[in-house]
């Protein structure tokens, strides 16, 4: 069964600190995605980034970046030089590719972690 | 850009009472979700389509049911609404059943039952 898991719940950071949002996640399957969603107040998620399982290369989107590491099942993302409007619940989730349930795959999605940055 | 809306943003019903909220999506994607959002529970997903007609149940859908007739419109019932109902339901479409596929999202209804 596949898992996804976010310890920290809540992270308070001071603007232009960095902050690290850690996902950890558990799955046989050899070939999976991993994605982060953002969550703003306003309650729409958003897609952030989707990553293979065969693509170990880190991203970088700006302030955004992304460390993908098998070896340890993880899948962090990292805001450099926050900013107020970083404030948000952040999802990482993970769909497998293994044989589907109807026309769908699964995603499971962690319990989301709220970053408030304050001013 | 797709868009996924959804009927209302907040909605307030009594304990027995039928809801039906109501989700559009304007890019013709295949798939469409229902999620409710809890506090330390994450998404949780009641029922999914992936096509006109046809449903899935997914993780937690008892006490709720589904209608698609159309493509683009995914609706979801509560034939009695409780208060353990009362939540944040979140609609999604996604292009096709790929793992790949992001989905996207509406920006989510606040039902409280009373």
């Amino acid at each position: 069964a596949q898992k996804v898991t976010q310890a920290q719940t809540e992270i308070s950071v001071v603007e232009k600190e960095d902050v690290t949002l850690d996902c950890v996640y558990e799955t046989r399957d050899t070939t999976y995605y991993l994605f982060w969603y953002k969550q703003p107040p306003s309650g729409e998620l958003v897609f952030l980034i989707r990553r293979n399982s065969f693509d170990e290369q880190n991203e970088i989107s700006g302030r955004y970046s992304w460390n993908f590491q098998k070896s340890t099942s993880s899948f962090n993302f990292t805001i450099t030089a926050s900013q107020v409007v970083d404030s948000a619940v952040y999802f990482c989730a993970l769909s497998e590719a293994g044989p589907r349930s109807g026309g769908y795959q699964k995603v499971t999605f962690g319990i989301g972690t709220k970053l408030q940055v304050i001013p | 850009d797709v868009k996924v809306t959804q009927s209302s943003r907040y909605l307030v019903k009594r304990t027995g009472e039928k809801v039906f909220l109501e989700c559009v999506q304007d890019m013709d994607h295949e798939n469409m979700f229902w999620y409710r959002q809890d506090p330390g529970l994450g998404l949780r997903l009641i029922y999914f389509s992936y096509d006109v007609k046809m449903k899935e149940k997914g993780d937690i859908p008892e006490g709720y049911s589904v209608s698609r007739e159309k493509k683009e419109r995914f609706s979801l019932i509560l034939e009695s609404a409780s208060t353990n109902q009362t939540s944040m339901y979140l609609c999604a479409s996604s292009l096709s059943g790929n793992s790949y596929n992001e989905q996207f999202f509406g920006p989510g209804t606040r039902l409280t039952v009373l």
